[in-house]
């Protein structure tokens, strides 16, 4: 079936370095896009999304792009610290129904 | 901010008991629950959605008679895990939204169980 899926299980940088995290999916109908963060024994935290109609949107520290033609998403944080740490998830909604595909998941690590 | 609750944030039992989680959106009426589960270094697996007043919807291979969803009211949800066994273990996470297109989906803190 559709699915979303990442490129990278793991990613270590240092305190202070961009992160990108990157995501794949395969469902062409998808119109809505997010960014989640998960930390350890917690539900998932809203980053940030987009919808199909843009490439790039930004919010504090982090910036998302979508590319449509690979059907590729990215989640780009600025500075990243330790406190970043955690797991990302992208997913995607295809539908108004509101029902959303999560993808693989990313561990970033941060070290100080 | 939205926020939803779950109650309790972890429970072990025993198998073959059954189990009630709560979803609880505390500051907006949610017209749609979402029922997850994530099992340990895994991504989060739809179960169901609630509509309040409606029939869940169940996804593909999980089965509505073990997993019994109650949305009674525009802020609670409810799942059962009926007759649990060590297998249904695992990390259950539900999330609201109110109608709309696009509207976010809010989490809740999840909801760790343990069977022995």
């Amino acid at each position: 079936g559709e699915s979303v899926g990442l490129h990278l299980p793991t990613l270590s940088v240092q305190e202070g370095d961009n992160s990108i995290i990157n995501c794949a999916y395969s469902n062409s109908a998808s119109d809505y896009f997010i960014w989640y963060k998960q930390e350890s024994g917690k539900g998932p935290q809203f980053i940030i999304d987009i919808r199909s109609n843009m490439d790039k949107r930004q919010g504090q520290r982090v910036t998302v792009l979508l590319n449509k033609t690979v059907k590729h998403l990215s989640l780009q944080i600025a500075a990243t610290q330790p406190g970043d740490s955690a797991v990302y998830f992208c997913a995607e909604s295809g539908t108004s129904y509101g029902k959303l595909t999560f993808g693989q998941g990313t561990i970033l690590t941060v070290h100080p | 901010g939205a926020v939803v609750s779950q109650h309790p944030s972890w429970v072990i039992c025993k198998s073959g008991t059954s189990v009630k989680i709560e979803c609880r959106s505390l500051d907006f009426q949610a017209t749609t629950m979402f029922w997850y589960r994530q099992f340990p270094k895994q991504s989060l697996m739809l179960m169901a959605t609630s509509n309040e007043g409606s029939k869940a919807t169940y996804e593909q291979g999980v089965e509505k008679d073990k997993f019994l969803i109650n949305h009674a009211s525009l802020t609670l949800s409810t799942l059962t895990v009926t007759s649990a066994h060590p297998e249904d273990s695992s990390f259950y996470i539900c999330s609201a939204r109110t109608s709309g297109a696009y509207n976010e989906q809010f989490f809740g803190p999840g909801t760790r169980l343990t069977v022995l």
